[in-house]
């Protein structure tokens, strides 16, 4: 299916644990991005990537790891997951000003 | 510093109604904006989009004003309906490195009342 896809849509990992969220998109788009969101701050911007192997941060960017070796795909890794990562992450994909945005995954860590 | 601000965090109208959700913004550079809509357990979707150079755009029951001396943009649905009960965020891309970012407001919860 063509679009942009993000598993698993529900995770539950512990406080420590390194998790790692797929986003994956069938347009060849050349932007990917990475944001959570939470209550009161809307959308924020984690990690971007302009290419395959470019990739930059975002607003908030610590506690996390990307890598974007091929165009399709954008993996987010929290490397020692935290209480305060507890949210709802959201994936997107652009060739232009507009953003197409992934189904999230929400992410608990206890 | 949020740079998009939506002030309002909910919003409640009566069907048929108008519903206005308003946005400021501090960057005077911002030369696009757009609204997003957001339903439960769903990604952002794209709703609409003005440029600077207009004071305002139409799309259907959906209309956008940009009142740029007071660094405002509003985004009026006429008539509101149940199924525009939605988060609505509004946007503006930001140049930063080789990449436009998109930069969010917090959103606005709207319920329509049937």
């Amino acid at each position: 299916d063509a679009g942009i896809t993000q598993s698993p849509r529900y995770k539950i990992t512990e406080t420590g644990r390194q998790v790692t969220l797929m986003c994956h998109q069938t347009w060849s788009h050349s932007y990917m991005f990475w944001y959570r969101q939470d209550l009161g701050h809307g959308l924020r911007l984690i990690y971007y990537s302009a290419a395959a192997d470019i990739t930059d941060k975002g607003e908030v960017p610590d506690g996390y790891v990307v890598s974007r070796s091929k165009t399709e795909n954008f993996p987010l890794t929290l490397e020692s997951a935290t209480r305060s990562q507890t949210s709802v992450y959201f994936c997107a994909s652009s060739e232009g000003s507009g953003y197409t945005f992934g189904s999230g995954t929400r992410l608990t860590v206890v | 510093d949020q740079q998009v601000k939506q002030n309002s965090p909910s919003l409640s109208v009566q069907e048929g109604r108008i519903s206005i959700l308003n946005c400021d913004y501090t960057n005077s550079m911002f030369d696009y904006f757009l609204w997003y809509k957001k339903y439960p357990a769903e990604g952002p979707t794209f709703l609409i989009s003005i440029s600077s150079i207009k004071d305002k755009n139409e799309d259907g029951r959906f209309t956008v004003f940009l009142n740029k001396s007071a660094k405002h943009l509003s985004l009026h649905i006429v008539p509101s309906q149940p199924g525009d009960s939605a988060v609505y965020f509004c946007a503006a891309p930001v140049l930063s490195g080789s990449a436009r970012q998109l930069t969010f407001g917090s959103g606005t919860q709207l319920t329509v009342l049937p």
